[in-house]
């Protein structure tokens, strides 16, 4: 079965700080990995997605993201966080045979402070 | 390109009546569409799997009699919460998979059901 954990509820940063939202993945096959982005009381964005091509996956509004095998990792990072992307983001993980059924991670909220 | 739509945003019902959501692919087709449902401060959980023109796949624990979905062409699924009690209150989300190259979800912007 495959799952993912996002590790801490909560992320506080400073305007301008690097933002970094881990997220970790089990998988028995090589999977496809995802990180969406939710604003309150609305659907979810995506905001980059790894298929096994690039390792260093650049996704929209200057997030990146870095598929590490040897570490089951697909973290999330932004070097320079804007207040704008104070939300929710998800880590979520499908098999790669194409997309189809997302496990989604419990999220993570980050908050960006002036 | 790659709309999904929900209607209603939001529809707050009495208990014991049947409320029914659309999700609809406004600019490609959707072989496939999925219905998610998020507790607050919590992670979407998917509910079921429907492609066009075949029944539905619930996930496990997800009471198909409670939860209907029909997806009767490439571009609209339904869910329809029958019989709704407070518990059923929830953020529900629908998501389509495009036919074609694409093969991504793209994701609605959610409806809230609230049950009194």
């Amino acid at each position: 079965a495959q799952s993912v954990t996002q590790l801490g509820s909560h992320v506080s940063v400073s305007e301008g700080a690097l933002v970094l939202l881990r997220c970790n993945y089990s998988s028995s096959v090589p999977p496809y990995l995802f990180w969406y982005v939710q604003y309150p009381n609305q659907g979810l964005q995506l905001l980059l997605k790894y298929t096994s091509a690039a390792t260093l996956v650049k996704g929209i509004n200057g997030f990146e993201a870095e598929f590490k095998k040897s570490e089951t990792s697909f973290h999330l990072t932004k070097p320079s966080a804007h207040m704008s992307d104070a939300a929710e983001y998800f880590c979520a993980v499908s098999m790669n045979t194409g997309f189809q059924k997302l496990v989604f991670g419990t999220g993570t909220r980050l908050l960006v402070s002036p | 390109g790659a709309v999904v739509s929900q209607h209603p945003s939001w529809v707050i019902c009495k208990s014991g009546t049947s409320v029914k959501i659309e999700c609809r692919s406004l600019d490609f087709q959707a072989t496939t569409m999925f219905w998610y449902r998020q507790f607050p401060k919590q992670s979407l959980m998917l509910m079921a799997t429907s492609n066009e023109g075949s029944k539905a796949t619930y996930e496990q624990g997800v009471e198909k009699d409670k939860f209907l979905i029909n997806h009767a062409s490439l571009t609209l699924s339904t869910l329809t919460v029958t019989s709704a009690h407070p518990e059923d209150s929830s953020f529900y989300i629908c998501s389509a998979r495009e036919r074609g190259l694409r093969n991504e979800q793209f994701f609605g912007p959610g409806t809230r059901l609230t049950v009194l």
